[in-house]
This record gives structure tokens, C-alpha cells and sequence, in this order.
């Protein structure tokens, strides 16, 4: 089946630390690529996009993102994180085989110690 | 933020009682989507509408129902609630299939079955 993976669950960082928080899909041909930020107690906020051109995207807050297709990958990283960075962060894969709907990876809860 | 509204914020109900929750737009979108999140499966898709009275059954269909009579409201049915269906709820629009410019969801429904 189908599917988007974020390996890690929980990350924890200290305040200017650099993040990288991965994803995986197994889709193939065409796809887009999303990362949301859900701060606590708030809905989902796009962060970043990606549908073609130059696989490294830039987003808001910071984010970046690169797209690597040959490892099916689309990691997030942000160079210097901050304590208002703590958020569950999720990847989402838009694929035209999967009905062109948005599938979620499980996200990754992280929290950025001061 | 843009228009879009869920009803109720909150709702505990009982096993095998049936609940309703209501999202509700002012983008004039045509798709609209139902997700359930819960920790370690980020959100999975229940049902979504490309139209009025036009839905289709996402990846966690089983124990619900939508309808969509109207544009701006998309309605979603637990027919006999169960303790598996407590979990938050978010419904998103967006203007094309998949949303290539992002969701925008709501700011979710917190549903408690005891």
C-alpha cells in the first residue's frame, strides 16, 4: 500500500540547534509534497510545498525542505531552531496513483527546550 | 484566517448514540475533506466532497456518513458512535483536488465516546 513515513515520533532540541525531521513515501510517478505545522491546541498550517523545479523549497518561519526523488524523500530542516518551533510537524504526499488526495505521515512531535 | 468553521468544539457523547459535527465554509471551495487525527497515524482521510451531493469514501470510511446539500456545509455522521471513533476531527477545504496551493482546515472538533 501507499504510504508516508516520519521516523521520527518525538524529537527534543535545545534552542539553536539544527533540526532534520525525515519523510519517506512509496508512491511513484508524479507527486507533490507538503510539510504542516500544528502549533499546540491549533490547526494545521501549511509550512511548505513542493511540485516541481528546484527540489530544494524554502518555506515560511525559516523551513526548508529537499526533495531527493531518487530516495523517495522530502526531509525538513531548519538550521537554528527556536522554542516557538514546537509543534507536531507532518508530512503529506499528493499523488495523481492515489486519487490525487493528500496522505499524512503519523508527524513528529517536537519540542525545542529553552 | 480564512472561512472555515467546524460545530461542535468540543462533545462527549455515549456508545451507540449518533453524532453529528458540521463544517462550515465561506471560500466557495469545491472540494472539502473529513480527517480523523490520532496520535501516531497523523490524519487519515474519512470522506470528501468534490461537489454537492458529489462524496467519496477516504481511507477510514467504516462508521460514518457525509452529505453535502449545500456548498458551504459538509456534514459529518457517526451513526452509532463507538470509543474506537473518540479522536479530533478536522475538516479542510481546499480549490482544487488534493489542494496544490495547501488545505486549509478547520480548527477541529474534539469527540469523546464514553
Amino acid at each position: 500500500a501507499q504510504s508516508v513515513s516520519q521516523h521520527n515520533h518525538h524529537v527534543i532540541l535545545s534552542e539553536a540547534a539544527s533540526l532534520e525531521l525525515g519523510c519517506n513515501y512509496s508512491y511513484g510517478g508524479t507527486v507533490n509534497l507538503f510539510w504542516y505545522v500544528q502549533y499546540p491546541g491549533q490547526h494545521l498550517q501549511l509550512l511548505l510545498k513542493y511540485f516541481s523545479g528546484d527540489p530544494l523549497v524554502k518555506g515560511i518561519k525559516g523551513f526548508e525542505a529537499e526533495f531527493i526523488k531518487s530516495k523517495f524523500s522530502f526531509n525538513l530542516r531548519k538550521p537554528s531552531v527556536q522554542w516557538s518551533d514546537t509543534a507536531e510537524y507532518f508530512c503529506a504526499v499528493k499523488s495523481w496513483d492515489a486519487g490525487n488526495m493528500l496522505t499524512f505521515g503519523g508527524g513528529t512531535r517536537l519540542m525545542v527546550k529553552p | 484566517d480564512a472561512g472555515i468553521t467546524q460545530s461542535p468544539r468540543h462533545k462527549v457523547t455515549e456508545t451507540g448514540t449518533p453524532v453529528t459535527l458540521r463544517c462550515h465554509q465561506t471560500e466557495n471551495h469545491r472540494y472539502m475533506y473529513w480527517y480523523r487525527q490520532d496520535p501516531g497515524h497523523g490524519l487519515r482521510l474519512i470522506h470528501y466532497s468534490y461537489g454537492v451531493k458529489d462524496t467519496d469514501k477516504g481511507e477510514v470510511s467504516d462508521g460514518y456518513s457525509v452529505s453535502r446539500s449545500k456548498t458551504e456545509d459538509f456534514l459529518l455522521t457517526l451513526e452509532s458512535a463507538t470509543s474506537s471513533q473518540t479522536s479530533v476531527y478536522f475538516c479542510a477545504i481546499s480549490e482544487i483536488a488534493g489542494g496544490d496551493y495547501g488545505y486549509t482546515f478547520g480548527s477541529g472538533t474534539r469527540l469523546t465516546v464514553v
